[in-house]
């Protein structure tokens, strides 16, 4: 079974400043998506970014970027000039190439200080 | 992203009553619709999964004849919460997936009190 992993419960960062969120995961699958999803204290989901497995490039959207190292199974979520406004959780989530079903981890709070 | 509306953003029932919780996926069709659960500061459980016109598929340890899901259409799923108890507390969110989208949009939640 697939499980995703989160060893971060709390992050905390400046304003204006870089903070990178751990995401490790175990599959038996080759193909598969990866998601990083922000929940602001509105409880709404939001999607942040979205990776293909079978993409060799990191994706980037914006002030967020990934580094996704397929062989150790790791996603991590990288958010540049950080804004207030990102304070909140963060669930990264895998889902099968043939399949609908998310599979989320744990979350990671994160705070950002003026 | 699409959107989806989730009906009530908060509900108050007393115990042993019934609630119904409205999705509504009000720009695309929504060929699979996800109901999670998520209890204070952990994260989403997977409750069940439901496709138009089909039964829901329901994950293992939740309860099918409490947790009454219809997906009737292509933009409408409910979740009923029947005879409620102050354990089924807890913030349910559903969210949609159409047959041509990577990623599933989410509503905004239901917070159910029961009492």
């Amino acid at each position: 079974a697939q499980t995703v992993t989160q060893s971060q419960p709390e992050m905390s960062v400046q304003e204006a400043e870089t903070v990178t969120l751990s995401c490790t995961y175990d599959t038996s699958e080759s193909d598969y998506y990866l998601f990083w999803y922000k929940q602001p204290p509105s409880r709404q989901m939001i999607l942040v970014i979205r990776q293909e497995a079978y993409k060799q490039q990191n994706a980037t959207e914006n002030r967020f970027s990934v580094n996704f190292q397929k062989a150790a199974k790791s996603f991590s979520l990288k958010i540049s000039d950080s804004q207030l406004g990102d304070a909140a959780m963060y669930f990264c989530a895998y889902r099968g190439y043939n399949t609908d079903k998310l599979i989320f981890g744990t979350g990671t709070r994160l705070q950002v200080f003026p | 992203g699409a959107v989806v509306s989730q009906h009530p953003s908060w509900v108050i029932c007393k115990s042993g009553t019934s609630v119904k919780i409205e999705c509504r996926s009000l720009d695309f069709q929504a060929t699979t619709m996800f109901w999670y659960r998520q209890f204070p500061k952990q994260s989403l459980m997977l409750m069940a999964t439901s496709n138009e016109g089909s039964k829901a598929t329901y994950e293992q340890g939740v309860e099918k004849d409490k947790f009454l899901i219809n997906h009737a259409s292509l933009t409408l799923s409910t979740l009923t919460v029947t005879s409620a108890h102050p354990e089924d507390s807890s913030f349910y969110i559903c969210s949609v997936k159409g047959r041509s989208n990577t990623e599933a949009f989410f509503g905004q939640g239901t917070r159910l009190t029961v009492v």
